[in-house]
């Protein structure tokens, strides 16, 4: 199957920096990636879609001023939470979609801001 | 809106019993239907997906789940589970254009006694 990568599995930062994450399709092009938060024990929660070469769309009640997507290859999409707080704690997923409908998922990112 | 329900938050099962994990959509048009299973350090992994066609699917690792569309549910099913089967499961519709976007439940976790 397809596969995702995420870089980094953890990160800890402080709170008022800002820190990126990455996700990659290794061996898929995906025009389209998506972004989900997950809260301990809670479901996924869609943040955004991206689409290569154009803006991302946020779901309501996203910031989009604080989590900043950018999706400049088909490869890459990248999450950046700015100015970060510890509510902005949590583990961000994100998978690109392949055919079929079907989303490939990454491993995640642990982010933990002190 | 669109909405998935898992009932039961955490289930336990003995290793080589059978397995039901309920899910329950709300959906106006046709859904999309998908389980994922979720193992600590690694993406989420498509267990099975219906679009159409056959209200029995099959899915990977000897998993099993059936559309009904009168009961709005999406059961996924397993005749004997094994200790590997232990994880969070995921039963998710597609929503949106083209059903791309992923509404998730809440998750069940199952937890296999020996």
């Amino acid at each position: 199957g397809a596969v995702v990568s995420q870089h980094p599995s953890r990160v800890i930062c402080k709170s008022g920096t800002s820190v990126k994450i990455e996700c990659r399709s290794l061996d898929f092009q995906a025009t389209t990636m998506f972004w989900y938060r997950q809260f301990p024990k809670k479901s996924l929660m869609l943040m955004a879609t991206s689409n290569e070469g154009s803006k991302a769309t946020y779901e309501q009640g996203v910031e989009k001023d604080k989590f900043l997507i950018n999706h400049a290859s088909l490869t890459l999409s990248t999450l950046t939470v700015t100015s970060a707080h510890p509510e902005d704690s949590s583990f961000y997923i994100c998978s690109g979609l392949g055919r079929a409908y079907e989303q490939y998922f990454g491993p995640g990112t642990r982010l933990t801001v002190t | 809106a669109q909405s998935v329900t898992q009932p039961d938050i955490h289930i336990t099962v003995s290793e080589g019993a059978s397995l039901e994990l309920r899910c329950n959509y709300s959906y106006g048009a046709t859904p999309y239907l998908f389980w994922y299973v979720q193992s600590p350090g690694q993406g989420l992994q498509l267990l099975l997906k219906y679009f159409s066609g056959d209200t029995l699917v099959q899915g990977i690792k000897g998993f099993e789940a059936e559309f009904k569309r009168s009961q709005s549910s999406f059961n996924l099913r397993k005749p004997s589970v094994h200790w590997s089967d232990a994880a969070e499961y995921f039963c998710a519709v597609g929503a949106g254009q083209g059903a791309q976007k992923l509404v998730f439940g809440q998750g069940t976790r199952l937890t296999i006694n020996p």
